[in-house]
């Protein structure tokens, strides 16, 4: 099972109002990361993390925000969500093996803005 | 900055048959390739990684070869089964825009048909 948990997994929710994607992991990673995929389309990075107090952008362009106070915990917040914010947003966090980057990403929350 | 791409949005076979999936990168020739497995609605999933000088890489039913003079890995799922049924993405480090993360590519739509 995976040991990176999101919440909620589906979350539908009217434009304007401000929402909190969670993000939680117990295997003690220091880098964590977010996407954001449409369906069918390829993943964009949007913020990372490389450990507590670091929060970095991503690839693509977010109107959201993330905070890192916690290792385990790496929230994703919209101050005021928007109809072009629904997408699937993916958390993900890795480790070094040797000298291989290796990902474990959560299950996801897809969001819908009404 | 590198580009990946997965020349096959979609890929169906029947089953007992040998899948082969392409994934082709632009720039430098990275240090290790990976792929991963991404089911419908879920994050996706580690699968296996192979390094710059091995040329080939196995696991179970599946095999991975990585030819950094095409600049070209190719991903085999022998006697393929409907459970086998995903989307697959390659993986490798981008030393371009975030450097030290992964990008993903696009990914391959595979079915396999009984």
């Amino acid at each position: 099972e995976a040991d990176i948990y999101q919440t909620p997994r589906y979350l539908v929710i009217g434009t304007g109002k401000k929402i909190t994607l969670e993000c939680s992991q117990t295997m003690g990673h220091d880098k964590m990361y977010w996407y954001q995929q449409d369906p069918g389309m390829e993943l964009h990075l949007i913020h990372y993390s490389y450990g507590v107090n670091s929060t970095e952008k991503g690839d693509l362009s977010s109107e959201s925000t993330v905070s890192r106070i916690r290792t385990e915990h790496f929230p994703l917040t919209l101050e005021s969500a928007r109809p072009s914010h629904t997408s699937q947003y993916l958390c993900a966090s890795s480790e070094w093996e040797g000298h291989r980057l290796i990902y474990t990403f959560g299950s996801g929350t897809r969001l819908t803005v009404v | 900055s590198q580009k990946i791409e997965q020349n096959s949005e979609a890929l169906n076979i029947q089953e007992g048959k040998t899948a082969t999936l392409t994934c082709n990168y632009t720039n430098y020739s990275p240090a290790y390739l990976q792929w991963y497995r991404q089911d419908p609605g879920r994050g996706p999933v580690f699968l296996l990684l192979i390094r710059e000088n091995e040329k080939e890489k196995r696991k179970e039913r599946l095999k991975v070869t990585f030819d950094t003079t095409l600049k070209q890995s190719l991903f085999h799922i022998t006697a393929s089964q409907p459970a086998d049924s995903a989307t697959y993405l390659c993986a490798l480090l981008n030393y371009g825009g975030s450097q030290g993360n992964l990008i993903f590519g696009k990914g391959t739509k595979l079915s396999v048909k009984p």
